[in-house]
């Protein structure tokens, strides 16, 4: 199968400051990339769908200002959770698709402080 | 409003038996059936996907059964293993694997050795 990594795997931040979270498809070009958010013992909800070269796509109830998502190249996403704070603690996983499959990273457990 | 549905929410098996979790869709428009295995704190991992023009696909001990009039596919373990220990996710897209998925709630597994 094809490979997502994600960086970094944890970060703990104080309230108040930005983080940075990469997502990169490792073998396969991907036009589009996908980010997920997962609470505790819950299912994967959708937050954005990221586009290569154009502007994301938010789903309805995501803050774009707050959630800050650049899709720079066909193997590299970012999510930039600005002015964090306790409530956006989470995991955070990114998905890249091919034709038949649709591959996750490993998660980014974000904890805000 | 909850497009996949997924039941049970936990399951307990023995060792060498058959998990069975059931899953439900509304959208007639999806036409792609990912099942994912996630471990505590780890991203989801792909098992096996099906398409609606198939009734059944067979992957190892995994196996997808699939009733397009009914709206509904399953995933059957066979011979479980304590190492099949996990949360299993149903998922449905429109189009192929290109597309953002619309998760079910999730299942529990756990294999009693």
């Amino acid at each position: 199968g094809a490979v997502v990594s994600q960086h970094p795997s944890r970060v703990i931040c104080k309230s108040g400051t930005s983080v940075k979270i990469e997502c990169r498809s490792l073998d396969f070009q991907a036009t589009t990339m996908f980010w997920y958010r997962q609470f505790p013992k819950q299912s994967l909800m959708l937050m954005a769908t990221s586009n290569e070269g154009s502007k994301a796509t938010y789903e309805q109830g995501v803050e774009k200002d707050k959630f800050l998502i650049n899709h720079a190249s066909l193997t590299l996403s970012t999510l930039t959770v600005t002015s964090a704070h306790p409530e956006d603690s989470s995991f955070y996983i990114c998905s890249a698709g091919r034709p038949y499959e649709q591959y996750f990273g490993p998660g980014t457990r974000l904890t805000v402080t | 409003q909850q497009q996949v549905k997924q039941s049970p929410q936990s399951l307990i098996v023995q060792k060498g038996g058959i998990s069975i979790i059931n899953c439900a869709y509304e959208n007639t428009a999806f036409d792609y059936f990912p099942w994912y295995q996630q471990f505590p704190g780890k991203g989801p991992a792909l098992l096996i996907a099906i398409r609606p023009d198939v009734s059944e696909k067979k992957e190892g001990r995994f196996t997808i059964s699939f009733n397009k009039s009914a709206k509904q596919f399953s995933l059957h373990i066979m011979d479980s293993q304590p190492g099949d220990s996990a949360t299993y996710f149903c998922a449905a897209s429109i189009g192929t694997g290109r597309r953002a998925l619309t998760f079910g709630s999730g299942t529990r597994l756990q294999v009693q050795p």
